[in-house]
């Protein structure tokens, strides 16, 4: 299973765009890349997936550079609602059950 | 479209006390049901996940079991509870479909104190 390491916690500003990296050095030919976001007291809510290059919703974009050992989730212009935990995972996509492994996130808070 | 529920919302229960929780999905059919915990300030700690009726993987060995006993339901059972099983319980779901990801779905989650 590919590991992933992010940071610990982050800080911004309201209307500010924030970038959370995410690491993933042993990503595997099957592996994609999922982000979740989590309020207190309420289960992760998917954010967005992605595999290769920029994958664009109407939440967040991901960008994942050729070699994908890493990736990038921007939140443009975010608001204080956008305070949470981000957790970044990779995970194969053939597999019948998932054996997605949720790390400890990016507790992200945004200041007025 | 898809939901999911659990319950109760909250629970508090006395050390070597019985557990049920239970989990049930809608409008999907098959399912791949999980069931996580999550320590104060940590992350989500998988401890079963089911891809089937009376199929259940334990990822962790622990003081917890599970059982899958019709396709959209899924229980979280212990015989007798310890201080250390306190924390917040959630089920999710997920659906694979030929190239579909395994994304999943949560819901609302327990709240489990052990006194």
């Amino acid at each position: 299973l590919a590991k992933t390491t992010q940071p610990i916690s982050m800080d911004s500003y309201e209307g500010q765009e924030v970038n959370i990296t995410c690491s993933h050095n042993n990503i595997a030919t099957n592996d994609y890349i999922t982000w979740y976001q989590q309020f207190p007291s309420q289960g992760p809510r998917f954010i967005i997936q992605g595999y290769k290059t920029k994958v664009t919703n109407e939440v967040a974009s991901l960008f994942i550079p050729a070699d994908r050992k890493s990736s990038t989730l921007s939140l443009p212009r975010v608001s204080l609602s956008d305070t949470a935990v981000y957790y970044c995972l990779v995970g194969d996509r053939y597999s019948s059950a998932s054996k997605i492994i949720f790390g400890s996130g990016t507790r992200l808070s945004i200041r007025p | 479209s898809q939901t999911i529920h659990q319950w109760p919302a909250t629970l508090v229960q006395p050390v070597g006390s019985p557990l049920s929780l239970e989990c049930t999905v809608e409008g999907t059919s098959n399912p791949n049901l999980y069931w996580y915990r999550q320590a104060a300030g940590r992350g989500l700690q998988l401890l079963f996940y089911s891809v089937g009726i009376g199929q259940i993987s334990s990822e962790v060995p622990q003081n917890l079991s599970a059982s899958r006993p019709q396709d959209r339901q899924f229980i979280l059972s212990s015989k007798k509870l310890l201080l250390s099983d306190s924390g917040f319980y959630l089920c999710a779901w997920s659906a694979l479909d030929g190239g579909e990801t395994d994304t999943q779905y949560f819901g609302p989650g327990t709240r489990l104190t052990v006194l």
